[in-house]
């Protein structure tokens, strides 16, 4: 069963719109919750939320954490067609070593028509 | 500025040869990771290194090793390549816990 899982995977709108992504996940040493953009070429980091309620922005995206119900969102305002790309969430649990790899969705294939 | 950086953006090889996949970062970041991406699988952990020397299995470990000599370094090694294998290959680097990734450009290798 997926750890954590993004919906939709896929979604087209209209230029102007606004977007709201999702992402549950079940694991059981939460540490983090990351998401990433990823355009044609690596991911490219967006937020790191790690305490519930607080809402992370820059510009036109934002995102909040809600760790009881186990799930973030990532919105996005006033999109435009350069916000086209697959929006990734990964989870990244906590052991008893250093840092841990990421645990990640299949991603949200965002399409921003003109 | 972090830069990630791999050996090749493309490569194709034979199914049964030894393939090395290189990753260098020049940031001084503890912790490297290797995850393959899959239509439909999304990004998949293989292998990752919190120090020199040290590695820990990720969740597809299975017919990969790597090797961390030098901090900058994390190379993934396929022993004898096979089909299942073709796909796209990133690495990424870390400062520490709780800190992002940075993601190199990828390696898209195609085993024939």
């Amino acid at each position: 069963e997926d750890k954590v899982v993004q919906s939709p995977l896929s979604l087209v709108v209209h230029e102007g719109d606004t977007v709201t992504l999702n992402c549950s996940y079940e694991v059981t040493n939460f540490r983090s919750l990351l998401w990433y953009k990823q355009e044609k070429k690596a991911p490219t980091f967006l937020f790191m939320l790690t305490s519930s309620g607080i809402e992370k922005k820059s510009g036109r995206l934002s995102s909040i954490l809600d760790k009881k119900e186990l799930f973030s969102i990532l919105n996005i305002t006033a999109t435009q067609t350069g916000d086209s790309a697959v929006y990734l969430c990964a989870v990244e649990e906590r052991s008893g070593g250093g840092a841990d790899g990421l645990t990640f969705g299949k991603g949200t294939h965002l399409i921003i028509q003109p | 500025d972090v830069k990630v950086t791999q050996s090749s953006r493309y490569l194709v090889k034979r199914t049964g040869e030894k393939v090395f996949l290189e990753c260098v970062q020049d940031m001084d970041h503890e912790n490297m990771f290797w995850y393959r991406q899959d239509p439909g699988l999304g990004l998949r952990l293989i292998y990752f290194s919190y120090d020199v020397k040290m590695k820990e299995k990720g969740d597809i470990p299975e017919g990969y090793s790597v090797s961390r000599e030098k901090k900058e370094r994390f190379s993934l090694i396929l022993e004898s390549a096979s089909t299942n294998q073709t796909s796209m290959y990133l690495c990424a680097s870390s400062w520490d816990q709780l800190t992002e990734q940075y993601f190199g450009p990828g390696t898209r290798l195609t085993v024939t």
